[in-house]
């Protein structure tokens, strides 16, 4: 069954350094999405992204994250001045449609670590 | 504000017996809900879901039941393996389409006993 990979498994990084971390979707879905889970914490989601652009993003993706899909089968979510408060897991996820039309299919994440 | 919660964090059932996690929603407008499972160091991976149109939806092993009155929405597992260990999750979608995400629960831990 096709899969959602993401690399790394695990980054550690000094704050305010800046991270990529990097997410290919599954190769027929349109839509891609990075949502976050800080240990212990609910599930919350960051960024939507359509056609080469950001449908929906969240409070949290403030100016010092960004996303691309730089060719046809990446895409990437940088975050250029880590804090201390990015430490989480950082899940990518697509749907071949909107989400009226199916659910989310989950990688299995990057724990990343800011120190 | 909106929100979509848990009514217990820890859920501790015997091998082969039947459970049901539970899920509290205070969004009227939301009209799509799934349930995912997490196992430890894996992403969400999904389980079933159900569209505001329908009361029950049943899957392998699994029925996800809602009820709008009251913006209640259950999974039921049936006879329960050792695999079930994981947290659980419900989320949901508000009415409105396009590519928005998702607003997730806090999550409950279901431990299967052998």
């Amino acid at each position: 069954e096709p899969e959602v990979t993401q690399t790394p498994s695990h980054q550690v990084t000094q704050m305010g350094q800046e991270v990529i971390l990097r997410c290919v979707p599954i190769s027929n879905h349109l839509y891609f999405y990075w949502y976050r889970q800080i240990l212990g914490q609910k599930v919350e989601f960051l960024v939507s992204f359509y056609n080469n652009e950001i449908s929906e993003k969240s409070e949290i993706f403030d100016d010092q994250f960004s996303v691309e899909r730089p060719d046809g089968s990446n895409f990437t979510l940088k975050i250029r001045s880590t804090k201390l408060e990015d430490s989480a897991m950082y899940f990518c996820a697509s749907t071949p449609r909107d989400l009226n039309g199916s659910p989310l299919h989950f990688g299995n994440g990057t724990r990343l670590t800011v120190t | 504000g909106e929100s979509v919660g848990l009514h217990l964090p820890t859920l501790s059932v015997q091998e082969g017996d039947n459970s049901i996690i539970n899920c509290a929603y205070s969004n009227s407008a939301s009209d799509y809900f799934i349930w995912y499972k997490q196992e430890s160091g894996k992403g969400p991976q999904f389980i079933i879901d159900i569209r505001s149109n329908m009361d029950k939806r049943q899957g392998q092993r699994v029925t996800v039941l809602l009820n709008k009155t009251v913006k209640h929405l259950s999974l039921q597992i049936a006879a329960t393996q050792p695999g079930d260990s994981a947290v659980y999750f419900c989320a949901e979608k508000n009415a409105g389409g396009g590519a928005d995400g998702l607003t997730f629960g806090k999550g409950t831990h279901l431990i299967i006993q052998p």
